[in-house]
């Protein structure tokens, strides 16, 4: 079982850019998470998915930030435009059922200069 | 206002010690609560949890405590070791649906624990 993969591991960026985080779950998890981790404020939801439909999304910051499923092996975190404020470790998870014991991903270190 | 909190941002302890962890939630209607361990540059992963209709839950070396009436729960890790040297967050959800969270674990800001040898 190969958990859950998130690519790519480090991203440095300029300001202003488009960035794209990709994220592939654990096969046969019907729910897929996507946190962002940051000294100030811990790991913090951003959004959440079951049955690649999105169900809360209140934790999104901004309106630049936007998230899909296409598929049930597939997700993506885009920023756009990105700012320096948005350098954090974003983590994808997937659980089986109800959120419950979710599986992380090695997350991904965005640094907007 | 953080609903889950762990006030201890560290924790040293020596090699074959018990070690606790504590933490701390604010909102009664938590009824799943969870630990996780990160090493550096890899994700959290999943060690232990306990529904609120039972007060402990054991699983080899870990324990985990909860006081419903206190809305505290505490991790022992006995004996330590260095190996278990880590972050460790609490984490909270509900198991019944509950305005439309059902799914989310809300997150402490974790405990770095160091097991020196």
């Amino acid at each position: 079982d190969a958990g859950v993969i998130q690519s790519p591991r480090h991203e440095v960026t300029e300001m202003g850019q488009e960035v794209t985080l990709r994220c592939k779950p654990i096969s046969g998890h019907d729910y897929l998470f996507w946190y962002r981790q940051t000294m100030m404020r811990g790991l913090e939801l951003l959004i959440y998915f079951n049955n690649n439909v999105p169900i809360d999304d209140s934790g999104m910051p901004e309106d630049r930030f936007s998230a899909k499923m296409p598929n049930a092996s597939f997700s993506t975190l885009k920023i756009q435009p990105s700012e320096p404020r948005d350098s954090a470790v974003y983590f994808c998870a997937s659980s089986l059922n109800r959120g419950h014991e979710q599986y992380f991903g090695p997350g991904t270190r965005l640094t907007v200069t | 206002d953080q609903q889950v909190k762990q006030n201890s941002p560290s924790l040293s302890v020596q090699e074959g010690r018990i070690s606790i962890l504590n933490c701390d939630y604010t909102n009664s209607m938590f009824d799943y609560f969870l630990w996780y361990k990160k090493y550096p540059a890899e994700g959290p992963t999943f060690l232990i949890s306990i529904s609120s209709i039972k007060d402990k839950n054991e699983d080899g070396r870990f324990t985990v405590f909860l006081n419903k009436s206190a809305k505290h729960l505490s991790l022992h890790i006995v004996p330590s070791q260095p190996g278990d040297s880590a972050v460790y967050f609490c984490a909270a959800s509900f198991l019944m649906n509950y305005g439309g969270s059902q799914g989310n674990l809300i997150f402490g800001k974790g405990t770095k624990l160091s097991v020196k040898p």
